[in-house]
């Protein structure tokens, strides 16, 4: 069972900062890796899938990078929209078996 | 535009069974490119992977709850169900019903969420 591990778990930062969010998996998940939103009340949101691909509608200043174990989910300039808590994701091929990371909530400083 | 909507009951008595129902709209559940499933997630908690399944039939559950829990299709009415046996104050959750797009493997449509208490 693939394990997936967020750090920080809190990132306390200013609007207009740039956020980096790291996600190492307990074995290679290869690039088969995708980053979540949630907003308190809301559903999860896709922002990133296979890694370093931009999820329909998600603005530039959300990139993803990595491959293998390590992976990055970096916000260029904070927003103030952008405060909330990001979460990685990782499917396994063979059983289907779908894992998330505990969490990396991003705070306004 | 794919919705997918939560339902059932809100309250739940310990040792009863949790029944909750997903119904889609704008894409049939039958189609080969998606895995339907569920997540809950627990008061200030994060994201927990409860279930997911397959048109060909395939149903894939959490080893930590597969012994409670079972997933149902009902392609005739694009629903799809969740069923919690034994339940706990554990099982206490936000539960979500979402899409996964089996090319990406990532849950790129989410329903709002329903929360269900367990308690007496």
């Amino acid at each position: 069972e693939i394990v997936l591990t967020q750090s920080p778990a809190t990132l306390s930062l200013s609007p207009g900062e740039r956020a980096t969010l790291s996600c190492r998996a307990s074995q290679s998940v290869s690039g088969h890796l995708g980053w979540y939103q949630q907003k308190p009340g809301q559903a999860p949101r896709l922002l990133i899938y296979d890694a370093s691909r931009r999820a329909t509608g998600i603005p530039a200043r959300f990139s993803g990078s990595g491959s293998g174990t390590d992976f990055t989910l970096t916000i260029s300039s904070l927003e103030p929209e952008d405060f909330a808590v990001y979460y990685c994701q990782h499917r396994g091929n063979w059983p289907p078996a779908w894992t998330f990371g505990q969490g990396t909530k991003v705070e306004i400083k | 535009q794919l919705q997918l909507r939560e339902s059932g009951p809100g309250l739940v008595k310990p040792s009863e069974t949790l029944s909750l129902t997903c119904t889609v709209s704008g894409d049939p559940i039958s189609s080969s490119s998606f895995f339907w499933g569920w997540v809950r997630q627990s008061p200030g908690k994060g994201l927990e992977w409860i279930g997911s399944f397959h048109y060909t039939g395939s149903t894939y559950y959490s080893p930590s709850l597969k012994n409670r829990v079972t997933i149902s299709p009902a392609t005739s009415t694009n629903q799809f169900s969740l069923k919690v046996t034994s339940v706990t104050a554990a099982d206490t959750a936000v539960y979500y019903c979402a899409r996964d797009n089996s090319g990406i493997g990532v849950m790129d449509y989410w329903g709002p969420g329903t929360l269900v208490t367990v308690s007496s």
